[in-house]
């Protein structure tokens, strides 16, 4: 079964760091394309970022939103993904998932609120 | 980028009824492998999004039935033949043809 674990949500100051982790089970993680979507509170999805594998591409994706300031990066030999957010703003307060591929599968999210 | 547009943006719909959502896209989303990368996701209230539907019509494992997607290059639907009320909750048209891959508006699906 496929499982996908986040967490390193929580209430951080404008300007502040979080790093996001995920624990994927279930699945080859290291051929897996993986991905980090985030949902404001009642708002729509957006995708975040994205560490491709498909095609012979394996390369990294950012939203314009979020480009110079979060870093995603994996560990392989830990089977996780991991989201690093610096600078943080009030607008990436919202629900972070991370999902497997093009989004075959999603974890249960983790809430980032920034605010003073 | 490539812009998917979602109608309509709430649907209220009798139980037992079918219901139908369009989305279409700013470009084709035939890929130069000859898929075509349209995904229908669900995300019910307080849930995570679940997919249902990728490269246009292929259901995922244990999606039921009643789920349907169609459509070629820029327009696409996602059809329920007979809502249930786990239908309820809002649909999501996505991309991922390009950098970078984004989702429609969402529909709204309420039962009357």
């Amino acid at each position: 079964e496929v499982q996908l674990l986040e967490s390193g949500g929580g209430l951080v100051q404008p300007g502040g760091s979080l790093r996001l982790s995920c624990v994927a089970s279930g699945f080859t993680f290291s051929s897996s394309g993986m991905s980090w979507v985030r949902q404001a509170p009642g708002k729509g999805l957006e995708w975040v970022s994205l560490f491709h594998n498909e095609h012979g591409n394996t390369d990294t994706y950012y939203a314009d939103s979020v480009k110079g300031r979060f870093a995603i990066s994996r560990d392989n030999s830990r089977n996780t993904l991991y989201l690093q957010m610096n600078s943080l703003r009030a607008d990436d307060t919202a629900f972070y998932y991370c999902a497997k591929g093009r989004g075959d599968y999603w974890g249960q999210g983790t809430l980032v609120t920034v605010s003073s | 980028d490539v812009v998917v547009t979602q109608s309509p943006l709430s649907l209220s719909v009798t139980l037992g009824q079918p219901a139908s959502i369009s989305c279409r896209s700013s470009q084709s989303l035939v890929f130069t492998d000859g898929d075509t990368y349209l995904n229908w996701f669900h995300q019910r209230p307080g849930q995570s999004p679940r997919r249902l539907i990728y490269k246009v019509s292929n259901r995922d494992s244990g999606v039921p039935d009643r789920f349907s997607g169609s459509g070629s290059g820029t327009d696409f639907t996602l059809k329920i033949s007979r809502v249930e009320a786990e239908d309820i909750g809002v649909y999501y048209c996505m991309h991922s043809i390009q950098w970078p891959w984004t989702f429609g508006q969402g529909t709204k699906v309420e039962i009357k």
